[in-house]
């Protein structure tokens, strides 16, 4: 059973820089997890942020970002904004399969 | 644009199955694949599977396996998710997500409440 492990929760101050980790079970996270990262506000759908590992969509703020780190996945947010508090969620690519962390929960304060 | 609207919330009875549909609009649906997504109330995101909407191929998670089938209709760019044997632990939103290497466009999520 793959467990994927991201922190439970983080706090960052208004403008400062946090980053959110995602490790693997199986070892280091490398390219070929193809991470993706997720923004999910209460009652939301989740919206995505990165994939493969630093690519952003069209519509990925610019202070998000994304890169392996220590063998891990991981998600910058740099100039954090209050909107920004959230649930952020990883994803990595098993082979075929795929396998969520169990998210992080980020306060803005 | 892309959007994928999915169908409205289902009450059911442990035992019973549940059918969820997922209409994609604004691309081709056969040039993309179509993961299925659940959230228990308060819980983490959880990957079931995923479609080829190309060939009809299909991954499951191995949690899943046995209990869950995913189909679509090409013809009516929809993806369905089946889930069969429900109990309560079952009671989540459903989503359907598309992509292959990325899952960028989200359907709205399928409440689905079992309860006897």
């Amino acid at each position: 059973q793959t467990v994927v492990t991201q922190e439970p929760s983080l706090t960052v101050s208004p403008g400062g820089t946090v980053t959110l980790t995602c490790a693997s079970s199986t070892g280091a996270v490398t390219s070929g997890y193809y991470p993706n990262w997720f923004q999910q506000k209460p009652g939301q759908a989740p919206r995505t942020l990165i994939y493969s590992t630093s690519n952003k969509h069209s519509w990925t703020p610019a202070r998000f970002s994304g890169s392996l780190l220590g063998g891990k996945a991981a998600l910058t947010l740099s100039g954090v904004q209050p909107e920004d508090e959230a649930d952020y969620y990883c994803l990595l690519y098993y082979s075929g399969a795929w396998v969520f962390g169990g998210g992080t929960k980020l306060t803005v304060l | 644009q892309v959007q994928l609207v999915q169908s409205g919330a289902e009450v059911k009875k442990p035992g019973a199955s549940v059918k969820v549909s997922c209409k994609a609009s604004g691309y081709t649906f056969t040039t993309y694949a179509m993961h299925w997504v659940r959230q228990a109330p308060g819980q983490r995101l959880e990957w079931m599977g995923y479609l080829n909407a190309g060939n009809g191929n299909t991954r499951y998670s191995q949690k899943f396996q046995g209990r869950v089938t995913i189909t679509r209709d090409t013809s009516a760019s929809t993806a369905y998710m089946e889930l069969s044997s429900l109990r309560s632990e079952d009671t989540a939103i459903y989503y359907c997500a598309r992509g292959y290497l990325e899952l960028d466009y989200w359907g709205q999520g399928t409440l689905v409440t079992v309860s006897s």
